[in-house]
């Protein structure tokens, strides 16, 4: 079936450092894939997507790019924030026999020090 | 601009014990979705409802039944809760079920004890 795959955390980053957190996936078809957001004590949020290959999804200064021949949707921002300290998710959607739903990577936890 | 509305957020059972965890959406949205987090496991699918009048299993349906009440609300109903039961519950809605954007609300933490 469907799965995701994310680098396990926490990472743990200075204020301004580069990011990046991996994200792979196996999938039958061309799924649309998403990255989404949890800070402490809320519900997820849907932080950007991109639903074909080489589409780049971007929000608040992330970005990740749909690479079908690496089969990856990596996370990355530039200058992170205390602020972007959170739990993050990749996650892919398509239609298929089983029905139509998101399947969620395990969440990578980054932690960003002032 | 409520959305996602869950209820409630916190609840300490004893095994065997019932509850009904709540979830109303405002945004006039077509699909509801219960998940369950555990650590290092990410979301799990429990059920699904793909429009009112309609449920179907996800990953992990096992211990759980859902009410789809009208358009606004989903239910999911524990009917003799167990210790494997603790986890944090999240309620989902969508427009449709194409598409994988979805709207969550900020969860139930269960235990069981």
């Amino acid at each position: 079936g469907d799965s995701v795959t994310q680098m396990e955390g926490p990472v743990t980053l200075s204020e301004e450092a580069f990011l990046t957190i991996n994200c792979t996936y196996t999938a039958t078809g061309y799924p649309s894939l998403f990255w989404y957001v949890q800070y402490p004590g809320e519900g997820l949020q849907l932080l950007l997507k991109a639903t074909k290959a080489d589409d780049k999804g971007s929000n608040k200064g992330f970005e990740a790019t749909y690479r079908k021949e690496t089969t990856s949707f990596h996370l990355e921002k530039g200058s992170v924030q205390v602020s972007d300290s959170a739990v993050y998710f990749c996650a892919l959607f398509q239609n298929n026999n089983a029905g139509n739903m998101l399947t969620f990577g395990g969440g990578t936890r980054l932690m960003v020090k002032p | 601009n409520a959305g996602v509305t869950q209820t409630p957020k916190f609840q300490v059972l004893k095994t065997g014990q019932s509850m009904t965890l709540q979830c109303a959406q405002d945004m006039n949205h077509n699909s509801m979705y219960w998940y369950r987090q555990d650590p290092g496991m990410g979301l799990r699918l429990i059920y699904y409802s793909a429009s009112e009048g309609t449920t179907d299993k996800g990953e992990v349906p096992n211990g759980y039944n859902v009410s789809r009440l009208n358009k606004r609300e989903f239910s999911l109903r524990l009917e003799s809760a167990a210790p494997s039961q603790t986890s944090v519950y999240f309620c989902a809605s969508s427009e449709w079920t194409g598409g994988g954007g979805y709207t969550f609300g900020s969860g139930t933490r269960l235990t069981v004890v």
